[in-house]
C-alpha cells in the first residue's frame, strides 16, 4: 500500500524548541504534502514539495525529501503553543487520490 | 483565501438512514474528493471524481456510498443506509490545475450514527 507512516506518533515539546516530525511511504511518488489538523477540525495545507525537490521553506516550517530513502520530514522552529496539532503527510502516485499517512500529535507546551 | 465548504457541520441520523453530505468546491477546481476520519484515526481516502465520473474509490466506497454533482456546483456524498460505523468526519477535498496539485480541504461534516 502507499500508506505514509509518520513518526513519532506523539511528540512533546517546549514552547521555543523545534519539532521534527518524519514520514515515510513505500511507492514513488509525484509529490507529498505536509497538513495540519487542530483536534475536531478540517486538514490545513502547509507545504507541497515536488520529486524533483530536495528541500522547501515557508516561514518557520522546513520540509525536506529523500525519494531514495522515500521519507521525508517537517521541521518546525521555534516552536508556539498554537503549533499544537496533529501533522500529517498525503503522498500521490500520479493516480486521483492522496494517501495520508497516521500522523503525529505535537504538543508545544508554554 | 478561497475555500472549500461543507454542510452540515454535524449531522445526527438514525442507523438505516440516508445521508447526504453537500460540499461546493472552490471555483473552477476540477477534481474533487471525499476523505473520512474515524474519531482519533487517520485520514482516509474514499473517492476521487473528475469530469463528472468516478476517477478512483477505495474498498471503502461500497454499494451504499455514492457521489454526484446534481447541479455543476455542489458536489455530493450520499450514504445510502448507514451503519454504526460510518460514523467519522466526512472531509471534501478539491484540486484545480492552477493550485499545484495541492488539495484544499473543508472544515468536514461531523456524521454520527446512532
Amino acid at each position: 500500500s502507499q500508506q505514509g507512516e509518520e513518526d513519532p506518533q506523539a511528540l512533546s515539546i517546549q514552547e521555543g524548541e523545534n519539532a521534527t516530525m518524519n514520514c515515510s511511504y513505500k511507492t514513488s511518488i509525484n509529490n507529498l504534502q505536509w497538513y495540519r489538523q487542530n483536534s475536531g477540525r478540517g486538514l490545513v495545507h502547509l507545504i507541497l514539495i515536488r520529486s524533483n525537490e530536495r528541500e522547501k521553506h515557508s516561514g518557520r516550517l522546513r520540509v525536506t525529501l529523500d525519494t531514495s530513502k522515500k521519507s521525508s520530514s517537517l521541521l518546525i522552529t521555534a516552536s508556539r503553543a498554537a503549533d499544537t496539532a496533529s501533522y500529517f503527510c498525503a503522498t500521490d502516485a500520479g493516480t486521483y487520490k492522496y494517501i495520508f499517512g497516521t500522523g503525529t500529535r505535537l504538543k508545544v507546551l508554554a | 483565501e478561497p475555500e472549500v465548504t461543507q454542510t452540515p457541520s454535524h449531522q445526527v441520523t438514525q442507523m438505516g438512514q440516508e445521508v447526504i453530505l453537500r460540499c461546493v468546491p472552490i471555483s473552477n477546481h476540477l477534481y474533487f474528493y471525499w476523505y473520512r476520519q474515524i474519531l482519533g484515526q487517520k485520514v482516509e481516502f474514499l473517492v476521487s471524481f473528475y469530469n463528472n465520473e468516478i476517477s478512483e474509490k477505495s474498498e471503502i466506497f461500497d454499494d451504499q456510498f455514492s457521489v454526484e454533482r446534481p447541479d455543476g456546483s455542489n458536489f455530493t456524498l450520499k450514504i445510502r443506509s448507514t451503519k454504526l460505523e460510518d460514523s467519522a468526519m466526512y472531509f471534501c477535498a478539491t484540486m484545480g490545475r492552477g493550485s499545484g496539485n495541492t488539495i484544499y480541504f473543508g472544515e468536514g461534516s461531523w456524521l454520527t450514527v446512532v
